[in-house]
């Protein structure tokens, strides 16, 4: 069965102490993995989407990797305004949805 | 530039009543079109998505049935709401010219509580 795992479920931070956060997979056959952020009562927003083991994308802050079994979403120097659910998702191949984790609730204290 | 509209934003519905939730996408033709469920804590849980008007495929067996009256509309209704139909409930498309593997944007939400 296709299964997104993301850790931690919480994660709190302060201002500027950088970390990770991991997403690992099990699907037959990756055609693509997501990653968005959540604000509290909002839509997910869509930050980057990887296609294949050893891809990288970077946006400001926020730095995505890609294996063959997971992906990490690299927090450099965090704010409070980095503050938000970060959701992995997967798309296996054959299939047109996607299949999300449970997301992991990131906290940045100034 | 693309956007897709979804409302109503917060709804309070008693058990047993009917639900309708409408979901348009403006700036685009042919999209996908998806509802997903967020229960508290607990990733999103796709119910249904439509590649064309009339064509609806459901997820997961439950109260719930959608349609898909246009080609950028796509509704979320229930006859008589449980309970457990509580939670956060999201409209999202994606760009079918693109193919199978492409990322999906989401509306920002209906919080629906069954009281």
């Amino acid at each position: 069965e296709d299964q997104v795992t993301q850790s931690p479920e919480a994660l709190r931070l302060q201002e500027g102490e950088s970390s990770s956060l991991n997403c690992s997979y099990t699907v037959s056959g990756l055609r693509g993995l997501f990653w968005y952020r959540q604000d509290p009562g909002k839509g997910p927003e869509f930050l980057f989407t990887l296609y294949s083991a050893g891809e990288e994308k970077e946006k400001e802050r926020l730095k995505a990797t890609l294996t063959k079994k997971e992906s990490f979403l690299h927090i450099t120097a965090p704010k409070p305004e980095d503050s938000a659910t970060y959701l992995c998702a997967v798309q296996a191949s054959g299939y047109n949805k996607l299949i999300f984790g449970a997301g992991t609730r990131l906290a940045v204290h100034p | 530039s693309q956007t897709i509209h979804q409302w109503p934003a917060t709804l309070v519905q008693p058990v047993g009543s009917p639900l309708s939730l409408e979901c348009t996408v403006e700036g685009t033709s042919n999209p996908n079109l998806y509802w997903y469920r967020q229960a508290a804590g607990r990733g999103l849980q796709l119910l249904f998505y439509s590649v064309g008007i009339g064509q609806i495929s459901s997820e997961v067996p439950q109260n719930l049935s959608a349609s898909r009256p246009q080609d950028r509309q796509f509704i979320l209704s229930s006859k008589k709401l449980l309970l457990s139909d509580s939670g956060f409930y999201l409209c999202a498309w994606s760009d079918r010219d693109r193919g199978l593997l492409t990322e999906a944007f989401f509306g920002q939400g209906t919080r629906l509580t069954v009281v």
